[in-house]
């Protein structure tokens, strides 16, 4: 399986909603990312775990909340959206192993189209 | 501040062509370069990458040509397909660092 998936693929919400957001990978990869694409751009980084504890949260409002359950499974929680919040939201995968071959295997899923009304 | 600078911003190449994609970078502790094909709803699909110590890289119909002394690296897609068609973006990262610096990205456009 070389595959990152990732559930919904489209999602609509409002304001006031709280939905969540999951990727899962079964590659072995110890590092999961979270990222933010808006139209026409390139993708943006939210949150790294590495080995499953968050390495990186790039001064993402609290609005989003990630959780690494276990090595397979990346979830964000999304409370309060703006409708600027709209966008793909990306999940991607690397080895992780922290040998300098980290980002190996670099792999993004399909993504999640959130449209927040 | 944009780490890694594409150009260009969308191009057009019949059906058969080479197109021509270029990406600059500045910090010097780059050491990885991937370059991602991405079709409208898809998450972007590693394409091919490539390590400093190495000037270039082909696979198939693509080839990586990377100068580290004018730290700059380009993408040529060769015998350009209707397929082809999508929004290709460099990215840049460092030992150590598991962020991509991507760049803005090129939509490129094979006519038929």
């Amino acid at each position: 399986d070389t595959e990152v998936t990732q559930t919904p693929k489209h999602l609509v919400m409002g304001m006031t909603n709280k939905k969540s957001l999951k990727c899962e990978q079964h590659m072995g990869h110890r590092a999961m990312y979270w990222y933010k694409q808006k139209a026409k751009k390139p993708p943006e980084l939210m949150f790294v775990y590495s080995y499953e504890k968050l390495s990186i949260n790039e001064s993402v409002p609290s609005r989003f909340s990630p959780e690494c359950p276990n090595s397979s499974l990346l979830n964000l929680h999304l409370h309060a959206l703006q409708p600027e919040d709209s966008a793909l939201y990306l999940c991607a995968s690397s080895q992780g192993n922290g040998l300098g071959t980290g980002r190996d295997g670099y792999t993004f899923g399909s993504g999640t189209r959130l449209t927040v009304v | 501040q944009q780490q890694v600078k594409q150009s260009p911003q969308s191009l057009i190449v019949q059906k058969g062509g080479i197109s021509i994609i270029n990406c600059a970078y500045e910090n010097t502790a780059f050491d990885y370069f991937p370059w991602y094909q991405q079709f409208p709803g898809k998450g972007p699909a590693l394409l091919i990458a490539i390590r400093p110590d190495v000037s270039e890289k082909k696979e198939g119909r693509f080839t990586i040509s990377f100068n580290k002394s004018a730290k700059q690296f380009s993408l040529h897609i060769m015998d350009s397909q209707p397929g082809d068609s999508a929004t290709y973006f460099c990215a840049a990262s460092f030992v150590g660092d598991y962020k991509l610096s991507f760049g803005a990205g090129t939509t490129v456009t094979v006519r038929a």
